[in-house]
């Protein structure tokens, strides 16, 4: 098991673009989370799935922001029209389900963008 | 909603000594569980530890101890005979029972001196 990866881990963009980013989590780990990190900051959670539900989305995921986990394994996250608030780490998490809900969320290593 | 607070943006250390981060939290929830992760320069985030709000034992993990205060929402990190490799940010984060996302504080970097 290599953890979980996210590609790009860099992308320089210029505003009004639209980027793409992709996270894949830990096999059979039903829970994936998208979290934004300024710099600064702690991260700030997105959005959530369960296999292909996405279970909830935070205020801060305006109308740009779209999330998909189509197949419940590999989930992307595309932000249309970007502007250079948008500028952050973007992190990926992943972690089984159980019912105690007694385990961690593993981090992918962030996909840095940068808008021009 | 549920937020937390780390107010030591940045903490030093000597080399083999020990330290203590500060986290405090508000939340109207009794269950619940809280986490240490470290995120060292330019890699990915990992759990220091964790605590479960039901159990009245601090947990520890080898070098790594919480003091959980459930009454004063406090969860503070103390990191004994610390080590160059400790240098990074701490989180503390909080996460209500039921898998759901975490929440986090600003951080604090800590930096190990030689």
């Amino acid at each position: 098991d290599t953890g979980v990866s996210q590609d790009p881990r860099h992308k320089i963009t210029k505003r009004g673009q639209n980027v793409t980013f992709r996270c894949d989590p830990i096999s059979e780990h039903n829970r994936l989370y998208w979290y934004r990190q300024t710099l600064g900051q702690g991260p700030e959670f997105l959005t959530y799935f369960q296999n292909e539900a996405q279970l909830e989305k935070s205020r801060l995921l305006s109308d740009r922001f779209s999330a998909e986990r189509p197949k419940g394994s590999f989930s992307t996250l595309e932000i249309q029209r970007t502007e250079q608030g948008d500028s952050a780490m973007y992190l990926c998490a992943s972690s089984p389900l159980d019912g105690r809900s007694t385990y961690e969320q593993y981090f992918g290593p962030g996909t840095r963008l940068t808008v021009t | 909603a549920q937020t937390v607070t780390q107010s030591q943006p940045e903490m030093s250390v000597q080399e083999a000594e020990t330290v203590t981060l500060s986290c405090t939290y508000d939340t109207s929830e009794s269950d619940y569980y809280l986490f240490w992760y470290k995120q060292p320069p330019s890699r990915q985030m990992i759990l220091v530890i964790r605590q479960e709000a039901y159990k009245q034992q601090n947990a520890t993990e080898n070098r790594f101890s919480v003091n959980f205060q459930k009454a004063a929402k406090s969860f503070s990190l103390k990191i004994s005979d610390s080590q160059l490799g400790d240098a990074a940010m701490y989180f503390c984060a909080y996460r209500r029972v039921g898998n759901t996302p975490l929440v986090f504080g600003k951080g604090t970097r800590l930096s190990v001196i030689a």
